[in-house]
């Protein structure tokens, strides 16, 4: 069955510190991958993809992830967290082919001053 | 423009009561999903509809759930003789065609079972 992994239920971080939430999904078949971002009391908001090309991307707020194919991983990075940053953040997989999203389990980041 | 809209954003009632919930999709997105999101949970998939083809329905829990989408955009979640296991954020999506075609949410509904 298809899964994804979020490995760390909860990150904190001081502010202006660089920040990783790592994400592993577990087929190397051809995959979409997304990363969304849920604030209190909201619904998901995506905040970046992959679909092909560039394995690196970027979201507007400074947010960027990596496909690596060989260790099917998509860890998002961003190099100094703000206060606002302070959210769950959901890694998710489509097979190509299929269609549904396969969700993480979630990472709460909180940044701390 | 107008995002996907769920209502209504909290119910609260009692157990054994059956209770609707509504979701008015993106204009001219074909696909549609219900998630069930249960404190400190990720995402448990629910039900997917995709243009007038039959539902998915391999993530409805019991037979007390069920979902219909009618004329392709508005979809009703109805959960019948509610236990208090129920009580989570069911959250809806939509998109346009196309697997690799980003999901957009709602603000959901916090459904809360005495």
């Amino acid at each position: 069955a298809q899964s994804v992994t979020q490995l760390d239920s909860q990150v904190p971080v001081f502010e202006e510190a660089p920040v990783e939430l790592r994400c592993n999904y577990s087929s190397s078949v051809s995959v979409y991958l997304f990363w969304y971002v849920q604030y209190p009391n909201q619904g998901l908001q995506l905040l970046l993809k992959y679909l092909s090309g560039s394995t690196l991307v970027e979201s507007i707020n400074g947010f960027e992830a990596e496909f690596n194919k060989s260790q099917t991983s998509f860890h998002l990075r961003k190099p100094s967290v703000h206060i606002s940053d302070t959210a769950e953040y959901f890694c998710a997989v489509a097979y190509k082919g299929g269609n549904k999203l396969t969700f993480g389990t979630g990472t709460q980041l909180k940044v701390e001053l | 423009g107008a995002g996907v809209s769920q209502s209504p954003s909290n119910k609260v009632t009692e157990k054994g009561k059956d209770v609707e919930l509504r979701c008015d999709p993106i204009s001219g997105h074909t696909a549609l999903y219900w998630y069930r999101q249960s404190l400190g949970q990720g995402l448990e998939f629910l039900i997917y509809f995709q243009g007038n083809s039959a539902p998915d329905k391999s993530g409805l829990p019991s037979d007390r759930f069920s979902a219909e989408r009618t004329g392709g955009s508005v979809s009703t979640l109805t959960i019948q003789r509610t236990q208090q296991e129920d009580s989570a954020v069911y959250l809806c999506a939509s998109r346009p065609d196309g697997i690799n075609q980003p999901q957009h949410f709602g603000d959901g509904t916090r459904l809360s079972i005495l």
